[in-house]
């Protein structure tokens, strides 16, 4: 059972345009991460966020905590095909376990 | 680089066959987590160890599965008589342990095939 409702499922966009990744939960989190997937690997931290209403940017990537640490997002600005991937969150609601979301499957077309 | 290996990256076996896969977490590591991947999923867990201490088994873990970390450092992931369903991604993960959030460092996963 996923505790972590990611959407939209799939997205398909054209190189350049902006995107928005939705992460939410009814429980509470103690930190939240993002990974990014590709097929046959590992997923890769992408970063992890902490304080609720907490905004963190990597070049082109934000992410975003919610105030009551429920909810996430991932935003991706002027995507690029090297952007495409599966791209997971998680939730840790203790010291050590990872609950994950399904996924959302980014598709950026050249 | 020194990430978390897996190995071997892809098995496939026969139904009734049993395997073992080994993962080595980043040196230091004394966390050590197990997760199961499916297609369209994200991973799931399956067992944690505190150094040679397996401190959670979740209850997708049958009996046929076993996990050890035997010297606190590397660790397996046997399953017996390998099910058709037991195919799926096996995803080890390791993480300091000395913060409040504790970030997991995940390796390439080994590719479970049960024909």
């Amino acid at each position: 059972t996923q505790l972590l409702e990611q959407s939209p499922q799939f997205l398909s966009i054209q190189e350049g345009e902006n995107l928005t990744v939705y992460c939410n939960s009814s429980s509470v989190f103690s930190s939240l991460q993002w990974y990014r997937q590709e097929p046959g690997e590992g997923p890769v931290l992408l970063v992890t966020v902490v304080t609720g209403g907490e905004v963190k940017k990597l070049k082109r990537l934000t992410f975003q905590f919610g105030d009551a640490r429920k909810d996430s997002s991932l935003h991706i600005t002027a995507a690029q095909p090297g952007d495409t991937g599966l791209y997971l969150c998680a939730g840790a609601w203790n010291d050590y376990k990872l609950s994950f979301g399904a996924g959302t499957t980014v598709t950026v077309r050249a | 680089d020194t990430g978390v290996s897996q190995d071997p990256r892809h098995k496939i076996t026969k139904r009734g066959q049993n395997v073992t896969f080994r993962c080595d977490p980043i040196s230091e590591h004394n966390r050590l987590y197990w997760y199961r991947q499916t297609l369209g999923q994200g991973p799931e867990f399956l067992t944690y160890f505190q150094n040679e201490a397996q401190l959670e088994k979740s209850r997708l873990l049958s009996d046929r599965f076993s996990a050890e970390r035997p010297k606190g450092s590397f660790s397996t992931l046997e399953i017996q008589r390998t099910e058709q369903g037991d195919s799926a991604m096996y995803l080890c993960a390791s993480s300091a342990g000395t913060l409040d959030t504790d970030t997991q460092y995940f390796g390439p996963g080994t590719r479970l095939t049960v024909l």
